[in-house]
């Protein structure tokens, strides 16, 4: 199984700033095939359910501000959140697509001070 | 709009059974693999069970194998989730989720509850 290893567990910023959240995988998540990375981010505010932030490790969901960028390759991955609005409190994971067992990372809460 | 909608989660006993379903509309549900994926109280996301647009082949976690079934009818626009023999790990709400090139969209989830 692809063990999937995010950090921070927290983190608390004030509006404007900018957060890293970190994913790592224990194999490598790169097609080689299609060179795509199948690493996706999503964001779960309190009592919704997750919403697709980035797939294929950098691509954005349709309609998701561009102040959210994915990054990496292989098997270490992140999540940029620029210029923090008090909108993006939420959780955040990572899910590794590219083998069964899908697996998530344990999940980054962002808090705005 | 893509939409998901689960229904059938309750309170349940240890050991019995219960059905979980989920309508889908706003996209051709036959052309899609779909999945289910659950969330304790409090607690991090999990897969569940994952199906082929055609429903031939089925895909499960070690921690759900030969205890869940998950099917479909596509005439229905219907995805399923069979849970037998229950446990109180299995307490979560559980999401319905659209397989595309990733897990893309999410229904708005259904509570089970599995106590006595």
């Amino acid at each position: 199984d692809i063990v999937m290893t995010q950090s921070p567990f927290s983190l608390a910023v004030s509006e404007g700033e900018m957060v890293t959240i970190n994913c790592k995988s224990s194999q490598s998540l790169l097609s080689s095939g299609n060179q795509k990375n199948y690493l996706a981010w999503y964001q779960q505010k309190p009592g919704q359910s997750p919403k697709l932030l980035i797939y294929y490790a950098s691509t954005r969901q349709s309609g998701v501000p561009d102040r959210f960028i994915g990054s990496g390759s292989g098997t270490d991955f992140t999540l940029t959140i620029s210029d923090v609005q008090a909108e993006d409190l939420a959780d955040y994971y990572c899910l590794q697509h590219y083998s069964y067992p899908l697996t998530f990372g344990s999940g980054t809460k962002l808090e705005i001070k | 709009e893509v939409q998901l909608v689960e229904s059938g989660g309750g309170l349940v006993q240890p050991g019995r059974s219960l059905k979980l379903s989920c309508v889908a509309s706003g996209f051709t549900f036959k052309n899609y693999w779909m999945t289910w994926i659950r969330q304790a109280p409090g607690k991090g996301l999990e897969w569940v069970a994952s199906i082929t647009n055609t429903g031939g082949s089925t895909y499960y976690p070690d921690s759900v194998k030969g205890r869940f079934t998950i099917s479909r009818d596509n005439a229905k626009s219907t995805l399923y989730l069979q849970m037998n023999s229950l446990r109180s790990e299995d307490t979560a709400t559980y999401f319905c989720t659209r397989d595309s090139a990733t897990v893309d969209y999410w229904g708005q989830g259904v509570m089970v509850t599995v106590s006595s």
